[in-house]
């Protein structure tokens, strides 16, 4: 069975301060990970993907990706009121595209003025 | 360009009334999902469709069908709501391949009294 965990929170960060966030998946062979945003009351957005180990960066977003740990963490930097939100990890297999993504339950990330 | 359309917004039921929420996509994707989020558990699959003229059970498929009706749209049925359906529901879709991340639709929130 997949599992995707991570820690619910509230996780409190300062505004300006590194926010990380932590995801740990179960399948090994997991071969594809995102991240989504949600504010309260609205749908998920994509905010990172990542694929292979390293990290990938995108504005004030850094991804980071260990297969041999089976674990993906977003880096949030200069965080920003605007951030509090919850954040989703999502993991897919390789050729189960079809079977949609499994969802961790969410970090609440709050930013503090 | 509307991409994932979910209709109605809101809905309150009543133990054993019916009722259908439809999913309307214009991506030109071919896998489209439905999805119900409640407190504390997260994200949970409740039916998917790979293809036109394919769906199959998630993780949590229960007290749900689903059709297929063409390549844009999804719909979900519940035959006779409990106030356990209570939740909210998201349409997603997916190019299909094991890459690609979902894109969501703005969610229906059920009440179920």
């Amino acid at each position: 069975q997949k599992e995707v965990e991570q820690n619910s929170g509230p996780l409190s960060v300062p505004e300006g301060a590194i926010a990380s966030l932590n995801c740990t998946y179960s399948d090994r062979g997991s071969q594809s990970f995102f991240w989504y945003r949600q504010y309260s009351g609205k749908s998920p957005e994509l905010i990172m993907s990542i694929y292979s180990n390293g990290d990938k960066e995108d504005g004030r977003f850094t991804a980071q990706l260990n297969k041999a740990s089976q674990y993906v963490s977003l880096l949030i930097r200069d965080s920003q009121p605007s951030d509090s939100a919850t954040y989703l990890c999502a993991v897919n297999l390789p050729g189960g595209g079809a079977d949609g993504l499994t969802f961790g339950k969410g970090t609440h990330l709050i930013i503090q003025p | 360009n509307a991409g994932v359309t979910q209709t109605p917004k809101f809905q309150v039921l009543k133990t054993g009334q019916s009722m259908t929420l439809q999913c309307a996509q214009d991506m030109n994707h071919n896998s489209m999902y439905w999805y119900r989020q409640d407190p504390g558990m997260g994200l949970r699959l409740i039916y998917y469709s790979a293809s036109e003229g394919t769906t199959d059970k998630g993780e949590v498929p229960n007290g749900y069908n689903v059709s297929r009706l063409n390549k844009r749209e999804f719909s979900l049925r519940l035959e006779s709501a409990a106030p356990s359906q209570t939740s909210v529901y998201f349409c997603a879709t997916t190019t299909g391949t094991g890459s690609s991340p979902l894109h969501f639709g703005n969610g229906t929130r059920l009440t179920v009294t």
